[in-house]
């Protein structure tokens, strides 16, 4: 069975470029999350969906970061400018809802590395 | 403040050994969620284990085995017997979910790299 996919598994990119991560979620998941790693960290809450509509984005560090998911499946996070800082492991996750108690099922993560 | 603490950053066993990986939390919410999750090498988090506030009955599964204590506010875990392919970093996380909470977003601990040798 299908589990969460995100593409690239690993992206290169130059300070100040712009950089999309994809994340397609398991089938019929209605809650959407994306998390940041950083090296020796947790994960850290960057966006929640509900269906197409960001319900938090709360974590979401500054104006640069933007993510979209205009049909309630795939999301896409958007990273403009990018810093040095913003090297991290960007993880998704999705669940059958939002609901608090809903387990999340998380992909393998995108790797980017800012130079 | 930190929500999630992990206090050991890295614990080495040797096989068979028991092992237990602390955690500790703090909310103020009243109904909550506990989670632990393993990311092995390959990087991909695991889900283990969820608990809710309202159920402080340990549980064991298998080699596994967790001890919830609100008095503490802490949700330990325990394996028996360590085996090589327990090694991996072992994150313990909450969800709260009181009014104005955020449905199902995790805080997770920094993490305990554990490793078991041969």
């Amino acid at each position: 069975g299908a589990g969460v996919s995100q593409t690239p598994s690993n992206k290169v990119t130059e300070k100040g470029k712009y950089v999309e991560l994809r994340c397609d979620p398991i089938s019929g998941h209605t809650a959407l999350y994306w998390y940041r790693q950083s090296l020796g960290q947790g994960p850290e809450f960057l966006i929640y969906f509900q269906g197409t509509g960001a319900a938090d984005d709360s974590g979401l560090p500054n104006d640069r970061f933007f993510a979209v998911r205009p049909e309630g499946s795939v999301s896409t996070l958007k990273i403009q400018r990018t810093e040095r800082g913003d090297s991290a492991v960007y993880l998704c996750a999705s669940s059958l809802g939002g609901g608090r108690a809903n387990e999340q099922f998380f992909g393998p993560g995108t790797r980017l590395t800012v130079l | 403040a930190q929500k999630v603490t992990q206090a050991q950053t890295e614990i080495s066993v040797v096989e068979k050994e028991d092992v237990t990986l602390d955690c500790v939390y703090e909310t103020r919410d009243t109904t909550y969620y506990l989670f632990w999750y393993k990311q092995p090498p390959s990087g991909e988090l695991v889900f283990l284990i969820r608990r809710n506030s309202f159920d402080e009955q340990n549980e064991i599964s298998g080699r596994y085995s967790w001890n919830f204590q609100k008095s503490t506010s802490s949700f330990n875990f325990t394996i028996t017997a360590s085996q090589v392919v327990d090694s991996a970093v072992y994150f313990c996380a909450l969800s709260e979910a009181n009014r104005g909470s955020t449905l199902g977003r995790l805080y997770f601990g920094r993490g305990t790299q554990l490793t078991v040798w041969p």
